[in-house]
């Protein structure tokens, strides 16, 4: 079945660093979206990829969307406090069903 | 606007009962998603109404149901609850819905529990 594999499951950074989550799937997507959920919150949407080798930014955050359309990523730069959370990618397949992404919990050290 | 609001925030129950969990959605937002997250096993799609009818449904029993009212309000129903629907439910509402990419807009979610 259709299954959404990010990694990794957790990651600490020290303030200032680098931090990237990387989302597979098993099949081709039509589309991804972005999710950032906060300790305690709810997932809010951050971006939808849907061109192949697409690319897009916000501010600190970059995201790309493969070639295949089968993987994405999410590049932080410079992390902050605020960046703390569970960052989740969602994929849509051409049945129209959103799998989400099992997460990366990103832990932010001051 | 307000945002997607999801009624009650927290409920416990007891094996066998049933539960039914209430989502307003943003206004003019037609679409209405269920997902039930827990912490092994993530957020996995429950079902997806869209003016009325089910459109898209994902790999829960059918011990696990719901409806959309003709205002987009939708409920989601679980009978015969067991102790691993213990669980936070959240409800994401989106203009269009899924069939034409629309951002979900989630609501704050309803925990469960049951014992």
């Amino acid at each position: 079945g259709q299954q959404v594999m990010q990694i990794p499951q957790y990651q600490h950074v020290q303030e200032g660093e680098d931090f990237t989550t990387y989302c597979n799937s098993s099949t081709t997507l039509s589309n991804i979206q972005w999710y950032k959920q906060r300790p305690g919150g709810h997932p809010v949407f951050l971006i939808q990829l849907v061109k192949s080798g697409e690319v897009k930014k916000q501010k600190r955050l970059t995201f790309q969307f493969g070639e295949a359309k089968k993987n994405s990523s999410l590049h932080i730069t410079a992390t902050q406090t605020t960046d703390v959370g569970t960052y989740f990618c969602a994929g849509r397949t051409g049945a129209n069903n959103l799998f989400f992404g099992t997460g990366t919990r990103l832990t932010v050290i001051p | 606007k307000a945002g997607v609001t999801q009624t009650p925030r927290y409920l416990i129950k007891t094996r066998g009962q049933q539960v039914t969990l209430s989502c307003s959605p943003i206004s003019g937002h037609r679409s209405v998603s269920w997902y039930q997250q827990t912490p092994g096993q993530g957020l996995q799609f429950l079902f997806e109404y869209f003016s009325e009818t089910q459109r898209n449904k994902g790999n829960f029993p059918g011990r696990f149901s719901g409806r959309q009212f003709s205002n987009s309000r939708s409920e989601m129903n679980v009978s015969t609850l067991e102790l691993g629907d213990s669980a936070l439910y959240l409800c994401a509402s989106s203009l269009a819905g899924a069939s034409l990419r629309d951002e979900q807009f989630f609501g704050p979610g309803t925990r469960l529990t049951v014992l």
